[in-house]
């Protein structure tokens, strides 16, 4: 079973619109939580960390429910620029190891 | 820009042939890791040091792969005898250890075996 489980897509949706993405884990003793974004053939860059309680950040938002083991990512307002692959990361319970899903494609259209 | 570089951004070797690469981390970052990217895939976890010890290496990671730290700071990748299948973007990232886990990509290198 991998570790992260994520609905490859892709998503294809109209400026304006609200999307979400979600993504489940495997272990639940994994400690940390993250959503990076990766633009085409480029690296991938830290979105945002996930907490608890869950976070926002402008049009963001995070949420994590560890008692049913997955992560989900709110958009707002979609733009353009928002356009990219978001990849959901896992730590181990050490922090040590990241595994990374395998992606799920955004494509915001005018 | 993330401050972590690496050294060449592609390389075309011929099957057989040992490569080596190059990662420079964000200056301050104790935490060094190796990842291999293929094509519609996340980042695949390779190896991991924390200053300059190799504290885990991924169970899927052939005995052709090794990885090195020196004085803790610059890494370097080398796979021997490559093959085929070791074609690959291939990510270093560093971070800054303690509670912090966020992790800081470089552009990568990517590998074509022909």
């Amino acid at each position: 079973r991998k570790e992260v489980e994520q609905d490859p897509g892709p998503f294809n949706v109209p400026e304006g619109a609200t999307v979400a993405f979600n993504c489940t884990y495997s272990n639940s003793a994994s400690q940390s939580f993250f959503w990076y974004r990766q633009d085409c053939r480029k690296e991938p860059k830290l979105l945002m960390s996930v907490y608890s309680s869950g976070n926002e950040d402008g049009r963001f938002t995070a949420q994590l429910n560890r008692a049913s083991q997955y992560i989900s990512l709110l958009i707002r307002d979609s733009k353009l620029s928002d356009s990219a692959t978001y990849l959901c990361v896992v730590t181990d319970s050490t922090g040590n190891q990241f595994y990374f899903g395998t992606g799920t494609s955004l494509t915001v259209i005018p | 820009d993330t401050g972590v570089s690496q050294d060449p951004r592609h390389k075309i070797t011929k099957r057989g042939q040992n490569v080596t690469f190059r990662c420079d981390p964000i200056s301050e970052h104790n935490r060094l890791y190796w990842y291999r990217q293929t094509l519609g895939q996340g980042p695949e976890f390779l190896t991991y040091f924390q200053n300059e010890a190799q504290l885990e290496k991924s169970r899927l990671l052939s005995d052709r792969f090794s990885a090195e730290r020196p004085k803790g700071s610059f890494s370097t990748l080398e796979i021997q005898r490559t093959e085929q299948g070791d074609s690959a973007m291939y990510l270093c990232a560093s971070s800054p250890g303690g509670h912090l886990y966020e992790q800081y990509f470089g552009p990568g290198t990517r590998l074509t075996v022909t």
